[in-house]
């Protein structure tokens, strides 16, 4: 089964603090997203990319950075973190051919912003 | 852009009772839909998918078709079962190369005894 891994598992963060979260599938898949999970609002799109060293903007990209360093990492970054940001974000994997497939999710990273 | 609508945010149901969860889409490309779970502290998962019009999917008891004409990839379970209880989101990609997969709101599904 495909395995995607997200680090940390949770963390607290203090307002206006740099948070790097992290991503990293064996799934040999092409395409990684980042999500984030409110309450009342599902899961909206903030950054996904398609190939290393390239990323994109999604539905809310404003306030976070993406890294994709190689096909495998994919880093979720808050230079300036601040109260709003509090959430779940997860991060995804899929295959495709012009557009995604199936999405294969890691198990989620708990972020607070005190 | 794309957009996935999810009407309902809660449905409580009696144990084997049916259950439908609407969602409609809207693209002006062709549709990939996806209907995704999530129980409690878990990641989501995939239930079923579709991109082929009028042909009904169907996965652990769950099923849905794709109705181009309508925009509409509802869900239905003939009989629902206590573990059934959970987040149910509706999803969309499609062939316009953004390579982007947008979600409903989602509707949590609880099934009392």
């Amino acid at each position: 089964e495909a395995a995607v891994t997200q680090s940390p598992r949770s963390k607290v963060a203090v307002t206006g603090g740099k948070v790097t979260l992290s991503c990293h599938q064996t799934n040999n898949h092409d395409y990684m997203y980042w999500y984030r999970q409110d309450t009342g609002h599902g899961l909206r799109l903030i950054h996904y990319s398609y190939v290393a060293d390239s990323t994109e903007k999604g539905d809310i990209p404003d306030g976070y950075k993406a890294s994709r360093p190689s096909q495998e990492n994919f880093s979720l970054i808050l230079e300036l973190a601040s109260l709003s940001q509090t959430a779940v974000y997860f991060c995804a994997s899929a295959s495709g051919q012009g557009y995604a497939e199936t999405l294969y999710f890691g198990s989620g990273t708990r972020l607070t912003v005190l | 852009g794309d957009s996935v609508t999810q009407t309902e945010g809660l449905v409580t149901l009696t144990k084997g009772l049916p259950v439908m969860l609407n969602c409609t889409y809207q693209t002006t490309y062709s549709p990939f839909l996806f209907w995704y779970v999530q129980h409690l502290n878990e990641a989501p998962k995939l239930l079923l998918k579709s991109s082929t019009d009028n042909k009904r999917t169907e996965h652990q008891g769950f099923y849905a078709t794709l109705h181009k004409s309508s925009s509409s990839f509802h869900l239905q379970k003939s009989s629902v079962q206590l573990s059934d209880s959970a987040l149910y989101f509706c999803a969309l990609s499609d062939t316009s190369n953004t390579n982007k997969v947008v979600f409903g709101t989602g509707t949590r599904l609880q099934v009392l005894p």
